[in-house]
This record gives C-alpha cells, structure tokens and sequence, in this order.
C-alpha cells in the first residue's frame, strides 16, 4: 500500500523551513528519502531504519517514529538547489539470514517544493 | 561514466508495436528494479530481481515483461503498446546488503 505524503507542495522563499511527511498504515522497517529534479533520476538523500534515529544530510535531516508509522524529512534555511520533488520510499520487508532486508520500496506520490529568490 | 544507463533515452512508438527498453549497470548489484513515474503518481514497480534466476511482480505489470539476461542487465518490454502506456520509465539498482537504490537517468516513452 502506497505511503501517504504531506503536504502535497510547499512554496517557500529561500532561508525558510519547511516539514514533509510521509505516513504508512503498515509497520515499516525502514524509509527512503529521494529528491528528484525536473525530468532527472530520483536522487538519494538518506534513509532511516527501525530504531526512531534521526539522520541528518547538511541541512536537511528526517526522523522516523515506529509507534506512528510515519517519517517527517525536514529542511532548514533552505536553498534555490531544493527544489524538486521529494519523495519517501517505504519499506515493510523482515530480515532475511545475515541481516538482509528482502522487501521492496513502495514510493509515496511525492510533495513538489519550490524555492524561490 | 554512469554506473546505471538506460537505452533509448527517449522514444516515440506507435499502438500496437512491440518495443524494448534496456538498462545495464556496472555496480555489480544484485537487484534490479523497473520502475513507471506519471505526474502526480509517483513511481510505481513495475518488476523486479533480485539476481539472474528471480523475477517478480510489481504493483502494475500487466501488459509489461521483463528479461534478465545477466547481472548486469535487465530489459523491460511492451509487447503490445497503448497510448495510457506513455510515461517516464526508471530502472534501479540495488546492493545485496545495501538498502540504497540507484537509479538510471530514465526513459521517455510516448505511445501514440
């Protein structure tokens, strides 16, 4: 099942913050953050597993919260270079001998940011 | 050179042609995923494997097929195509132990 994303577009001026999350009705074991410019390849930003860490990428960091099922990818002073689409991949797969996940990715349908000047 | 490519770039076809869509990497991974982006939808997997003897299903494979012809290459054709078939199409690949996908540079199809 498709993880759900919030909002579905921001509009921000640069130096402003913005939250994006993404919301799961399965237990996950872990989620995928991937920006993706206009008509260029999802490009990853990092990825949170089991355990509730936060990760942080310069200015841009995510969390993740099991109990709720959800991830929230944050970005402080942003830039003109973070705009695009942002999009969460959503993993459900158990571990598999040797500490392997086998599942797939379930992409949510993305949140358009833009930045302007 | 890029570690994940994907031939034609772009395409143009007509209903009904069968026509082939080709990805081949040099990160020596395992897994290789065929992905379709439409606005507003996101990416949705169209097929997967995870080595040369494995191919599974993804969310929306009817009308779709798939060939791994060795670790480094997986094809994904349209046997027969249909204009609701245009779309951005990403091949992704991913490591044995590696949660991280990659993906190609994608493939622009429009059906007519």
């Amino acid at each position: 099942q498709q993880p759900v994303q919030s909002p579905q577009a921001v509009i921000l001026r640069e130096g402003e913050d913005a939250v994006i999350n993404c919301s799961s009705s399965k237990a996950l074991y872990s989620v995928h953050w991937y920006r993706q410019k206009h008509g260029e390849a999802p490009v990853f930003l990092m990825i949170l597993l089991k355990g509730g860490e936060q990760k942080g990428h310069e200015k841009i960091s995510a969390s993740f919260n099991e109990k709720k099922q959800q991830s929230s990818l944050y970005l402080t002073a942003s830039q003109l270079s973070y705009s695009g689409t942002y999009f969460c991949g959503t993993r459900w797969g158990l571990l598999g001998a040797g500490g392997t996940s086998y599942g797939k990715l379930t992409f949510g349908q993305g949140t358009i940011l833009t930045v302007h000047p | 050179d890029a570690d994940v490519t994907q031939t034609p770039r772009n395409r143009i076809t007509k209903t009904g042609k069968r026509i082939m869509l080709e990805c081949s990497q040099t990160k020596g991974h395992d897994r290789m995923y065929w992905y379709r982006q439409d606005p507003g939808l996101g990416l949705q997997l169209i097929y997967y494997s995870f080595d040369v003897k494995d191919i599974n299903k993804g969310e929306i494979s009817d009308g779709y097929s798939v060939s791994r012809q060795a670790q480094a290459k997986f094809s994904l054709s349209l046997e027969s195509a249909i204009p609701n078939q245009t779309a951005l199409y990403f091949c992704a690949t991913q490591g044995r132990i590696q949660e991280t996908q990659y993906f190609g540079p994608g493939t622009r199809l429009l059906v007519l």
